[in-house]
């Protein structure tokens, strides 16, 4: 119920491709739906993040898809730069994410050949 | 502004012992949430405080614990280590007042335990 599922486990993309990563939750309380990068040796970074009235959100070359009724988010990074190259994690959490408490998927790590 | 620390940012331990973590938030960040990464279950939630009170916790044995001071900062304590809480520890601070907050995460604590 509390689960949060992440695909794929590791993606390769040639410099200036689309990085698609996709999530799926079960509990239909979620209602704040955060992405994280994470860099070797560095705590998470928050990226972007949705709530569930929209279905899609923009930030630079960073864009969140949500649908509600799939129960599923998806992360596109357009253009992808080596800088990019990152583990990212999808989360998900209750009260609007207040209390800290995400639940997070499994990650994705992604490496970006130039 | 300095962002938030962890201390130390490694330790050894042995089967039985326990160990003290440390976390300073960012400065004015009432929430503080301790994280546990490791390969095989990614990033789970331990516990959130916010204002000196344990306001969640996640699914993990009494064996942690955590507490806040009247500044914020935090520790969580770990009695009776075992092998398997070889672990990451991350802490995250926020605002935490109006949901959806940013959550900043630490560089954290590498723990092994032998």
């Amino acid at each position: 119920q509390q689960q949060v599922k992440q695909s794929p486990q590791s993606l390769i993309v040639q410099k200036g491709g689309i990085s698609i990563i996709n999530c799926a939750y079960e509990n239909t309380a979620f209602d704040y739906f955060p992405w994280y990068q994470q860099f070797p040796g560095k705590g998470p970074a928050l990226l972007i993040a949705i709530r569930p009235d929209v279905s899609e959100k923009k930030e630079g070359r960073f864009t969140i898809s949500f649908n509600k009724s799939a129960k599923q988010f998806s992360l596109h990074i357009m253009d992808s730069q080596p800088g990019d190259s990152a583990t990212y994690f999808c989360a998900a959490s209750m009260y609007g994410g207040s209390q800290g408490n995400l639940i997070f998927g499994k990650g994705t790590k992604l490496s970006v050949k130039p | 502004k300095a962002g938030v620390t962890q201390t130390p940012r490694y330790l050894i331990k042995t089967r039985g012992q326990q160990v003290t973590l440390s976390c300073s938030p960012i400065s004015g960040h009432r929430s503080v949430s301790w994280y546990q990464q490791t390969p095989g279950q990614g990033l789970q939630f331990l516990f959130e405080y916010f204002s000196e009170t344990q306001r969640n916790k996640g699914n993990f044995p009494g064996r942690f614990s955590g507490r806040q001071f009247s500044n914020s900062r935090s520790e969580m304590n770990v009695s009776t280590l075992e092998l398997g809480d070889s672990a990451l520890y991350l802490c995250a601070s926020s605002f935490a007042d109006t949901g959806g907050e940013k959550l900043f995460f630490g560089s954290g604590t590498q723990l092994s335990v032998l």
